[in-house]
């Protein structure tokens, strides 16, 4: 059980374009979803949180109009990167509570973002 | 939440027992402790988690001191699949995870 699943797992785009990235509970209700960004030899780094139904919290430093966030359901978060550009390559990683518990996180395997 | 301190870096023989510290001197009474591993580009795998008493599954040990400044991940039997980052992170409950830099786990044959 508490399954995340993250799509698509590796992706190359050119810079300018834009990037969407789904995450999904497979097995549970999510009412919170987080979103991490890791660069190279770096440790994970939270950049921003997600509630179902409501705008995604971002943290400081993190542009909320570059990195789009929508949570529509309680089993889906995508994040859309527009713009991209090289500087944003990077191990992108989204993480889910489960509804009504003790807000253990759960990860999704990542997905690793090139802009070329 | 509570700020952690851990080594950067630990080799262990496989087979053996890897004993992981970490130091949360700053730990509030109603903090856990976590303790994830990141395999190299993969997503992290939770391990366990307690508040005072020292627990155990299938995965790991945690001993948490009687103060709660510090305790360590026991892994009992090292395999090379154990090589990975290990994070010791400290929170409430509701609480989103904070990473910090974590211990290099290496097993060596």
């Amino acid at each position: 059980g508490a399954v995340v699943s993250q799509h698509p797992s590796r992706v190359i785009c050119k810079s300018g374009t834009s990037v969407k990235i789904e995450c999904r509970s497979l097995d549970f209700q999510a009412t919170t979803m987080f979103w991490y960004r890791q660069f190279p030899k770096q440790s994970l780094m939270l950049m921003a949180t997600s509630n179902e139904g409501s705008k995604a919290t971002y943290e400081q430093g993190v542009e909320k109009d570059k990195f789009l966030i929508n949570h529509a359901s309680l089993t889906l978060s995508t994040l859309t990167v527009t713009s991209a550009h090289p500087e944003d390559s990077s191990f992108y990683i989204c993480s889910a509570t489960i509804w009504g518990t003790s807000y253990e996180q759960y990860f999704g395997p990542g997905t690793r973002l090139t802009v070329t | 939440d509570a700020k952690t301190t851990q080594p950067p870096s630990m080799d262990c023989a496989e087979g053996r027992a890897a004993n992981l510290p970490c130091n949360h001197s700053t730990i509030s009474g109603n903090e856990y402790v976590y303790w994830y591993r990141q395999i190299h580009s993969q997503g992290p795998q939770y391990i366990i988690h307690g508040l005072k008493n020292n627990e155990t599954n299938e995965m790991a040990s945690l001993i948490i001191t009687e103060d709660r400044k510090s305790s360590t991940l026991i892994l009992p039997h090292a395999t090379l699949r154990d090589t990975a980052v290990y994070y010791c992170i400290v929170r409430a409950s509701s609480r989103q995870l904070t990473f910090g830099s974590g211990t290099q786990l290496t097993v060596l044959p």
